[in-house]
């Protein structure tokens, strides 16, 4: 299928907390795996992204988790703070046709509390 | 650089009516994307474009049309819109080499 499962809808957390945001897809041959932070009213921008062959990535409080066999990633936060409330979304790459086009998740709402 | 552009950032029309959404980049990105977002969803992909004068559907390309004449311009054309097209609409674009979408600052469109 062409689906992402992005779970949860919403995250609600305390400053401080870690947050975790996981999605699940069905298309062996994706390669790429996004993830884009869209504050409200703006656009989205990737935040980090991983590729197949590789199984985590980091990039200071943020980082991603890929299991390719049991084809879920997962986008973690720690040390939240409230700048981090925002729209998440997750994508992949598949190739429907020849050209590489991405897939989104419908997206987690997260809010850190000060 | 100016990255992504669109115009206009905000347009309400009436049923039946038409009108171009413009989306232009200046990074000679080969791939261009159009993308439209409705409350609480995600992006669906509407059409999308590997280089100028290719053009092909994404998941929701119905209503909708496209043209790539040059490698820095993709405008999307609503022909007959209808209120199902309220939406945001973000235009991307990425380089030949990389997966990284850049996005426009979108177009709130609203058909009444």
């Amino acid at each position: 299928g062409e689906n992402v499962e992005q779970h949860p809808s919403t995250l609600s957390v305390q400053e401080g907390d870690s947050a975790v945001i996981k999605c699940t897809y069905s298309d062996s041959a994706s390669n790429y795996f996004p993830w884009y932070k869209q504050e409200l009213g703006k656009r989205p921008q990737l935040i980090i992204d991983i590729r197949s062959n590789v199984g985590e990535k980091k990039d200071q409080r943020i980082a991603v988790t890929l299991n390719k066999t049991a084809e879920h990633f997962s986008l973690h936060i720690t040390e939240t703070q409230p700048e981090d409330s925002a729209v998440y979304f997750c994508a992949r790459n598949s190739r429907p046709g020849g050209s590489y086009i991405p897939t989104f998740g419908r997206g987690t709402s997260l809010i850190v509390h000060p | 650089n100016a990255g992504v552009t669109q115009t206009p950032k905000f347009r309400i029309l009436k049923i039946g009516q038409s009108m171009t959404l413009q989306c232009a980049q200046d990074m000679n990105h080969n791939y261009m994307y159009w993308y439209r977002q409705d409350p609480g969803m995600g992006l669906k992909l509407i059409y999308y474009s590997v280089g100028a004068g290719i053009t092909d559907k994404g998941e929701v390309p119905n209503g909708y049309n496209v043209s790539r004449s040059t490698t820095e311009d993709f405008p999307l054309r609503l022909e007959l819109a209808a209120p199902s097209q309220t939406s945001v609409y973000f235009c991307a674009s990425r380089p030949g080499t990389g997966y990284e979408q850049y996005f426009g600052p979108g177009t709130r469109l609203t058909v009444t």
